[in-house]
């Protein structure tokens, strides 16, 4: 198994402007990403981080509104650019990882509100 | 596309067996998980099954049929903290995750 954490645990920010989420395991990851779930739904894929390149991003999502950096196989960030409203959700982690077994594992999520 | 079905809720009763369904529709599969998720917390990683039939993990277990496109997760001997959503998730060759809008399941005593 993989240990994940992300800060910050929750926030609250002002409308337009911009919030950095960090994600740290405790182990060295090929796959790392991203995910978003909107209040009462469910987890929808933002990005795939991937280490040393630009991160692959899904349907509706862009690389200015949520830039992602993966430095090495243990860290990365996504930014919420210029907040709005619509922004509020949890941003959890996911971890690909080979164990005993084929496991996704999430991180403990960021919860974000705009107001 | 990814198109993945679950109905929405069901409520039974402490000590009792829930089987949970869900039917998708894929570009391309490598495998399907079963998480489950309580309020205000993260998923966690319940099963995997990637072949057909069943895999047995305690008081849960998950089915898969690929050519029906269609899973189940079975929750046995039911407990009050076994209420949450109970979600599934396809995962395709570059082992991204697209997931249903799981189920919630009520336990009551």
């Amino acid at each position: 198994s993989a240990v994940i954490s992300q800060k910050p645990s929750r926030d609250i920010c002002q409308r337009g402007t911009s919030l950095t989420i960090q994600c740290q395991v405790d182990s060295q990851v090929t796959m790392m990403f991203w995910y978003r779930q909107q209040p009462g739904q469910s987890l929808t894929l933002i990005a795939t981080a991937n280490q040393g390149s630009e991160a692959t991003y899904e349907s509706g999502f862009v690389i200015d509104k949520f830039p992602i950096s993966r430095p090495n196989l243990t860290f990365s960030t996504l930014t919420v650019s210029n907040m709005s409203p619509e922004d509020s959700s949890i941003y959890l982690c996911s971890l690909y990882l080979r164990d005993r077994e084929e496991t996704q594992y999430f991180g403990p999520g960021t919860r974000l509100l705009v107001l | 596309g990814q198109n993945i079905d679950q109905p929405t809720e069901m409520t039974a009763t402490e000590g009792a067996i829930v089987q949970i369904n869900c039917t998708y529709q894929t570009s391309g599969f490598n495998g399907l998980f079963w998480y489950q998720q309580h309020a205000g917390e993260a998923p966690t990683f319940l099963s995997y099954n990637v072949l057909d039939g069943l895999e047995e993990k305690g008081r849960f277990s998950s089915f898969l049929s690929r050519s029906k496109g269609y899973s189940y997760l079975l929750l046995k001997e039911l407990q009050m903290k076994d209420s949450a959503s109970y979600l599934c998730a396809v995962r395709d060759g570059n082992n991204r995750l697209a997931f249903g809008k799981g189920n919630q399941v009520v336990v009551i005593p």
